[in-house]
C-alpha cells in the first residue's frame, strides 16, 4: 500500500493564479481531511470529507474548495492564489470511529 | 470550541537527558488524545492513542499518559533519532475531526 500521497511536492503560485493539490490513497478510508501548517500556529483543518459525496468546512476555508467524487481522491483547489496561502498542505485519512490520521508527506505552496 | 496547547514550544535535550513534554487540553467529551512525531520535510507520523484518564501507552524510549486536562509525553534517555516535533490532537466525542496543537520542537545533542 502506498498509503496517502500528495502531488506535487513543491509548487509556486504567482497571485491569483489558480491550482489544484491532488490527494489519494489506497487504504479505503472513509474519512479524508486537509490541513496546512505554519510555523508557530499548528496543523488547522481546512476541509474533511466524511465519504464520497460529503464535504465540509473545517476552521480555515476560505479561498479553497474541495470535492469527492471517489473513496480514494480528495483534491484541494485553490481559486485564486494570495501570499496568506504560502504554507505546507497535509492531507490525511482515517477510518471511521476514532482510528488515527494517516498522513501524506505535504506539499509546501510558495505564492509570489 | 477544542482547544490543545502544547509546552515548551522547544526542548533541547543532552543524550540521556530524560524529560516530558506537555499537552493541556480542553473539548467537549473527549473521545481521543492522539500523539504524533513529525520529522522535518514529512507528515505526521501516528505514535499513540489514549482513550481515558490514568491509560498510559509506551513505545521504545517514549510514554504517553492522560489525565482529564492534559497528557504528558515521557522521553526517557534520548536519542539523537528522538530529535523531531512532537505533536498532540485530540477528537471530540461524536466529532470526525483532530483538533491539534502547535507542537514541541525536541532537539537531542549527542
Amino acid at each position: 500500500n502506498a498509503g496517502v500521497t500528495q502531488t506535487p511536492k513543491f509548487q509556486v503560485l504567482k497571485t491569483g493564479q489558480s491550482m489544484t493539490l491532488q490527494c489519494a490513497q489506497d487504504m479505503n478510508h472513509e474519512y479524508m481531511s486537509w490541513y496546512r501548517q505554519d510555523p508557530g500556529m499548528g496543523l488547522r483543518l481546512i476541509h474533511y470529507s466524511v465519504g464520497a459525496g460529503i464535504t465540509d468546512q473545517g476552521e480555515v476555508p476560505n479561498g479553497y474548495n474541495v470535492s469527492r467524487s471517489t473513496t480514494e481522491d480528495f483534491p484541494l483547489r485553490l481559486l485564486s492564489a494570495a501570499p496568506s496561502q504560502t504554507s505546507v498542505y497535509f492531507c490525511a485519512s482515517r477510518r471511521r470511529g476514532d482510528s488515527p490520521l494517516h498522513f501524506g508527506n505535504g506539499t509546501r505552496l510558495t505564492v509570489t | 470550541e477544542d482547544q490543545v496547547t502544547q509546552s515548551p514550544e522547544a526542548l533541547r535535550l543532552q543524550e540521556g537527558e530524560s524529560s516530558s513534554l506537555n499537552c493541556s487540553y480542553t473539548v467537549s467529551g473527549l473521545r481521543g488524545l492522539f500523539w504524533y512525531r513529525q520529522d522535518p520535510g514529512k507528515g505526521p507520523e501516528f505514535l499513540f492513542t489514549l482513550y481515558s484518564a490514568g491509560e498510559e501507552k509506551e513505545k521504545e524510549r517514549l510514554k504517553a499518559t492522560l489525565t482529564k486536562k492534559e497528557s504528558f509525553l515521557h522521553i526517557t534517555a534520548p536519542k539523537p533519532e528522538d530529535s523531531a516535533t512532537y505533536l498532540c490532537a485530540v477528537q471530540a466525542q461524536g466529532d470526525y475531526k483532530l483538533s491539534f496543537g502547535a507542537g514541541t520542537t525536541v532537539t537531542v545533542r549527542a
